[in-house]
């Protein structure tokens, strides 16, 4: 299958400050991509869906001014978490796709807010 | 809304035992409906899938069959290996733009 790669795999920030996400479809065009986040146990919530060159289409509930998604490329979109908080803490998951019927996974980011 | 609830894991299995990771969920119109497989320190992969109502979707020995009048769709396999261990996510999609609604996880884990 195609390849997606999020970087980074996990960081660590202090609160207050933001952090930029990336994922990138390595072999295949991704006009649209989405954004999930899970919490411990839990399923993966999606959070926005992005279409290249256009804006993200935010889920009900997700402040779209904390987090940013640009999708400027065929092969490339950031989520950027603006003034990270603890409650941020989570893991951020992609996905993508393109011609085929399917949509394929990065393998997430884990981001702690301290 | 639309949802989905797997059952919780963990699961501990001894290699070639019978694997069932139940599934159902709640729509109102007609999803397709997935399981995904998520390795340790990977992403999410496409396992099976089906699109209507009867359908069996099967890979690498793993089947589940789309049951609409139980709203169910859960996993089975036959003998499991140690390969399988992994975090299995079940999950509907109502269109065609790939934008999916996921159960918790069930955390497969199988000794030799």
């Amino acid at each position: 299958g195609a390849v997606v790669s999020q970087h980074p795999s996990w960081v660590i920030c202090k609160s207050g400050t933001s952090v930029k996400i990336e994922c990138r479809s390595l072999d295949f065009q991704a006009t649209t991509m989405f954004w999930y986040r899970q919490f411990p146990k839990q399923s993966l919530m999606l959070m926005a869906t992005s279409n290249e060159g256009s804006k993200a289409t935010y889920e009900q509930g997700v402040e779209k001014d904390k987090f940013l998604i640009n999708h400027a490329s065929l092969t490339l979109s950031t989520l950027t978490v603006t003034s990270a908080h603890p409650e941020d803490s989570s893991f951020y998951i992609c996905s993508a796709s393109g011609d085929s019927a399917e949509a394929f996974f990065g393998q997430g980011t884990r981001l702690t807010v301290v | 809304g639309d949802s989905v609830t797997q059952m919780e894991g963990p699961v501990t299995l001894s290699e070639e035992a019978f694997l069932t990771i139940n599934c159902t969920y709640t729509a109102t119109g007609y999803p397709s409906l997935f399981w995904y497989v998520q390795y340790p320190g990977e992403g999410l992969q496409l396992l099976l899938k089906a699109t209507k109502a009867d359908d069996k979707g099967s890979n690498k020995g793993f089947e589940a069959t789309y049951r609409k009048e139980t709203t169910s769709f859960h996993l089975e396999k036959g003998s499991v290996q140690v390969s399988d261990s992994a975090v299995y996510f079940c999950a509907l999609g109502m269109d065609s733009s790939y934008k999916l609604i996921f159960g918790s996880g069930t955390r497969l884990l199988v000794r030799p």
